[in-house]
């Protein structure tokens, strides 16, 4: 298995240009999250999808979009990139969140893909 | 008050030494804790969960105090593949219709040969 895995990896944007990070799983998760990770700020959750098909706001969406045509796949869509967007993306997926899982490490457990480097000049 | 904070660090240990970091939460009605790890320019990986009990794992325990609302993390006789950013994850309040998950900032660890 390939777990969670992210296209490109480095990416540097004009202000203003668009572009899409892919996420895969092969793990058949219901769960999909994007995150940023910046220094001092750890990890803000930008959108989630609890399923194929919907997708949600997490703590930062503002500036991009997410899209989940099939379970094993999201992504994350910046429109028109700006400077505040340069950061390290992190896709990530689980089982599921919440109680539904028969171990509490089953329930909660995110697997992480390798992240995206992303500069905006 | 940050939902989640960690001390940031950087904490340098002679290697075999014990070291010990905690991270606290300001939500009493968190649900469940965990610890993750970091290498540097990688990707969080689950380290271990953090029972009310406390649970050990190898050279790794992990604790949980409600009434102060913290949790720690005790290393070892560390390694200098201990190295790495330490990162606290909380479940906090009924958020999407599920939990939310709270990422603390990290613990930077060095283990010095």
């Amino acid at each position: 298995n390939a777990g969670v895995t992210q296209t490109p990896k480095f990416r540097v944007l004009k202000t203003g240009q668009s572009m899409t990070l892919l996420c895969a799983q092969d793990m058949n998760h219901e769960y999909m999250y994007w995150y940023r990770q910046d220094p001092g700020m750890g990890l803000r959750l930008i959108h989630y999808s609890v399923g194929e098909g919907t997708t949600a706001k997490g703590e930062v969406p503002d500036g991009y979009n997410v899209s989940r045509l099939k379970k094993q796949n999201f992504l994350l869509g910046l429109e028109s990139a700006a400077p505040s967007q340069t950061s390290v993306y992190f896709c990530a997926s689980s089982y599921h969140l919440g109680t539904s899982g028969p171990t509490l490490r089953q329930s909660y457990e995110q697997y992480f893909g390798p992240g995206t480097r992303l500069t905006v000049t | 008050r940050k939902e989640v904070e960690q001390d940031p660090g950087p904490f340098n240990v002679p290697e075999g030494a014990t070291v010990a970091f905690n991270c606290t939460y300001s939500n009493s009605a968190s649900q469940s804790f965990f610890w993750y790890r970091q290498d540097c320019r990688k990707e969080p990986k689950l380290l271990m969960s953090v029972y009310s009990s406390g649970n050990e794992d190898g050279r790794f325990t992990a604790q949980l105090n409600r009434a102060s609302q913290y949790i720690s993390l005790l290393i070892r006789d560390s390694k200098l593949s201990d190295s790495a950013t330490y990162l606290c994850v909380v479940i906090g309040s009924f958020n999407f219709g599920n939990e939310k998950l709270t990422f603390g900032t990290g613990t930077r660890l060095t283990i010095i040969p």
